[in-house]
C-alpha cells in the first residue's frame, strides 16, 4: 500500500531534550516536506527537501533541523525542544511528476 | 512571498445547502490551486485542484472556481451531506521545479441535518 508513515503520532517530551520524528514514504517521491499546523495558522512549512542530499528551509524553520539521506526518509529534529514547538507535524510527500501532496498521519508533539 | 488568506474561519449550513469558501492570494505567478479536506483527527486529503489555464473544475458535488485577474478562488459544495463537515485549507503554489504550497488558514465547516 502507498504511504506516508510518521513516528512516534504521539510524544509528550521536556524542554531542552533532543528528540527525532521519523517520516518515510514508500512510493518513490522526490519531494517531501515537513509542516506544523496550529490552530488558527493553518499548515506552515518547516522544511523541504527536493531529493537526496538536498533541503531547504520553508516559513518556520527556526529550531528545526531536517535531513535526506536516503530518497524513502526524511526526520524531523528538534535539538532542543522549548514549549512553543508543541503542535501538531505532518510529514508529506509528492512526484515531480505530479502536483498532489501525500500526508502522513500525523505527529502530535507536546514539549513541557 | 506568497500569501494565502481564506474566508470564512468557520461555516455552519442546513444538510442539502451549498456551501462556498473564499481564497485569495498574493503572489501571481501562482498556478496551482489544490483544496484539501481534513477530517477531525485525520490527515489532509486532497479533494480537488485547478492550475491556471482552466477557469473552474468539477467532481461531482464539488467544484474550484479560479479568478487571476483577481487573484482569488474558491471551493462549492453542492448538496452539502454531514460527512462533508471538515476543515477545508486552501493552497497555492508556483509550479516550477518544487511545488511549495502555502496554505490558507482553513475553514470549518458543519453541515447539520
Amino acid at each position: 500500500e502507498a504511504q506516508v508513515t510518521q513516528n512516534p503520532r504521539y510524544l509528550i517530551t521536556v524542554t531542552g531534550k533532543k528528540l527525532t520524528v521519523t517520516c518515510s514514504q514508500n512510493m518513490n517521491h522526490e519531494y517531501m516536506s515537513w509542516y506544523r499546523q496550529d490552530p488558527g495558522l493553518g499548515l506552515r512549512q518547516i522544511y523541504y527537501s527536493m531529493n537526496v542530499e538536498v533541503t531547504d528551509k520553508g516559513d518556520v524553520p527556526e529550531g528545526y533541523k531536517v535531513s535526506r539521506k536516503e530518497k524513502r526518509n526524511f526526520p524531523l529534529i528538534l535539538e532542543s525542544p522549548s514549549p512553543n514547538q508543541t503542535s501538531l507535524y505532518f510529514c508529506a510527500s509528492s512526484s515531480a511528476l505530479t502536483d498532489t501532496q501525500y500526508f502522513g498521519p500525523g505527529t502530535r508533539l507536546t514539549v513541557l | 512571498g506568497e500569501n494565502v488568506e481564506q474566508h470564512p474561519s468557520t461555516l455552519s449550513v442546513q444538510e442539502g445547502d451549498s456551501a462556498v469558501i473564499k481564497c485569495t492570494y498574493s503572489d501571481s505567478a501562482s498556478n496551482y490551486f489544490p483544496w484539501y479536506k481534513q477530517e477531525l483527527g485525520k490527515r489532509p486529503q486532497l479533494i480537488i485542484d485547478i492550475r491556471s489555464n482552466v477557469g473552474e473544475k468539477k467532481d461531482q458535488r464539488i467544484a474550484v472556481t479560479l479568478n487571476k485577474t483577481a487573484k482569488h478562488f474558491s471551493l462549492h459544495i453542492t448538496e452539502t451531506q454531514p460527512e462533508d463537515s471538515a476543515v477545508y485549507f486552501c493552497a497555492a503554489s508556483r509550479r516550477t521545479g518544487f511545488q511549495k504550497l502555502v496554505f490558507g488558514t482553513g475553514t470549518r465547516l458543519l453541515v447539520s441535518p
